[in-house]
């Protein structure tokens, strides 16, 4: 089975600053990986598929890289809003499986 | 709209059962595969069950083979998740999911889960 290993668990950061969650497979999924926010108490919203396609409505702000086994999710400009839970999900086989997520704080 | 509706949780003995469902609405249900993900209390998330549109096809997380079984009717729009054999360990907020194809007309979506719904609590307790 294919593991997900998020880097950080989590991290308190400033409107404005710039963010980035690294996500690693245990082997290459090729471009099956899509990125997730959650907030408390609500279900996941994707963002990101394909490892960089933007999910429609999702703010431009929002943005992911990578292929093989390293991704990253970057917020270029930090917004009050984006405070949550984000995660990883490779899709390239089953079982697909998720990061342990980061959490994301605004300082 | 596109919206998934969640029911069926609720309290169960450990070795007990519980079947879930998910009923979709605003889109053409047998044309998407959907997914179970759960979300034990204060935890990450994980992948539970795969069904393809046509419901030939499942797919499970070794957590859960051979208890549980994802089913669909078409015909009612709705997703099942049928929990046997429950243990502590199986507690937690379950979200059913639609899967996004493969690609649609040479854009990729690799398999993204692009709608959720808002959730049913299973609690596994003596």
């Amino acid at each position: 089975d294919i593991q997900m290993i998020q880097s950080p668990s989590s991290l308190s950061a400033s409107v404005g600053d710039r963010v980035t969650i690294t996500c690693r497979a245990s082997q290459s999924i090729s471009s099956y990986l899509s990125w997730y926010q959650q907030k408390p108490g609500k279900a996941p919203k994707l963002l990101i598929y394909a490892a960089s396609s933007l999910q429609s409505g999702v703010p431009s702000r929002f943005s992911g890289s990578g292929s093989g086994t390293d991704f990253t999710l970057s917020i270029s400009s930090l917004q009050l809003e984006d405070f949550g839970t984000y995660y990883c999900q490779h899709s390239y086989t089953t079982p697909y499986s998720f990061g342990q997520g980061t959490k994301l704080e605004i300082k | 709209e596109v919206q998934l509706l969640e029911s069926g949780g609720g309290l169960v003995q450990p070795g007990g059962s519980l079947r879930l469902s998910c009923a979709a609405s605003g889109f053409t249900f047998n044309t998407y595969a959907m997914s179970w993900v759960r979300q034990a209390p204060g935890k990450g998330l994980e992948w539970v069950a795969l069904i393809f549109g046509s419901g030939g096809t499942t797919y499970y997380a070794d957590s859960v083979k051979g208890r549980f079984t994802i089913s669909r009717d078409n015909s009612k729009n709705t997703l099942y998740l049928q929990m046997n054999s429950l243990r502590a360990e199986d507690t937690a907020l379950y979200y059913c999911a639609r899967r996004l194809p493969h690609d649609i007309s040479d854009h990729n979506y690799y398999y993204a889960l692009d709608v959720w719904g808002q959730g049913t609590t299973v609690t596994v307790s003596s």
